[in-house]
């Protein structure tokens, strides 16, 4: 069985604080995770995926996560945040190779302070 | 090249009616998934069509719940009769064939509240 956990449905930074959402993982067998999003009316969106290459995974929009096995986390990070960047996240997740269902987290809404 | 699309964005019924939702995948796109997502909750499987066979439906809640994908093009999601804790935002997806890495591409969800 695979699952993931967000920590917080609700997170604010301020405009050109670091972004920290925070997901771990649970797969019995490597897992390929993804962090997905979602803007106000509209669908979700892959920002970026970890498919067992490198570790550290950069996406779209200057978002970046690091997988980390030791921990099973897959924290997503931006630097410095745009009152753009306001919107849902989801950490997914599926194990690797055969038939995938995705697997996703309850979500993380973002809220970008001025 | 169109995305995936759904219709309808947003449906409001009462309890004991009857709705279906459309889902048009990407052209080409061989796998069809539809997902719900229920108030402040996980997005959760439904079901999955490989064109028009259904690979998994281990998602579906109970029998209220009618999914099709005639022809392998699009599909529709019917609930029949429709109850209170139906509602919900209804995702579609859809994939290339083959096993991919995962990556779903999803409509922007059609939104039903049940009265």
């Amino acid at each position: 069985a695979q699952s993931v956990t967000q920590l917080g449905s609700h997170v604010s930074v301020s405009e050109g604080a670091l972004v920290l959402l925070r997901c771990n993982y649970s797969s019995s067998v490597p897992p390929y995770l993804f962090w997905y999003v979602q803007y106000p009316n509209q669908g979700l969106q892959l920002l970026l995926k970890y498919t067992s290459a490198a570790t550290l995974v950069k996406g779209i929009n200057g978002f970046e996560a690091e997988f980390k096995k030791s921990e099973t986390s897959f924290h997503l990070t931006k630097p410095s945040a745009h009152m753009s960047d306001a919107a849902e996240y989801f950490c997914a997740v599926i194990s690797s190779g055969g038939y995938q269902k995705v697997t996703f987290g309850t979500g993380t809404k973002l809220q970008v302070i001025p | 090249e169109a995305g995936v699309t759904q219709f309808p964005s947003h449906s409001v019924i009462e309890k004991g009616q009857t709705v279906t939702l459309r889902c048009d995948p990407i052209s080409g796109h061989d796998n069809l998934y539809w997902y719900r997502r229920v108030m402040g909750k996980e997005i959760k499987f439904l079901l999955h069509f490989v064109k028009e066979s259904k690979q998994d439906e281990s998602g579906m809640p109970n029998n209220r719940f009618l999914a099709e994908r005639t022809g392998g093009t699009y599909s529709t999601l019917k609930v029949q009769p429709a109850e209170l804790e139906d509602s919900g935002v209804y995702f579609c997806a859809s994939t290339p064939a083959g096993v991919g890495t995962g990556e779903l591409f999803f409509g922007e969800g059609s939104r039903l509240t049940v009265l």
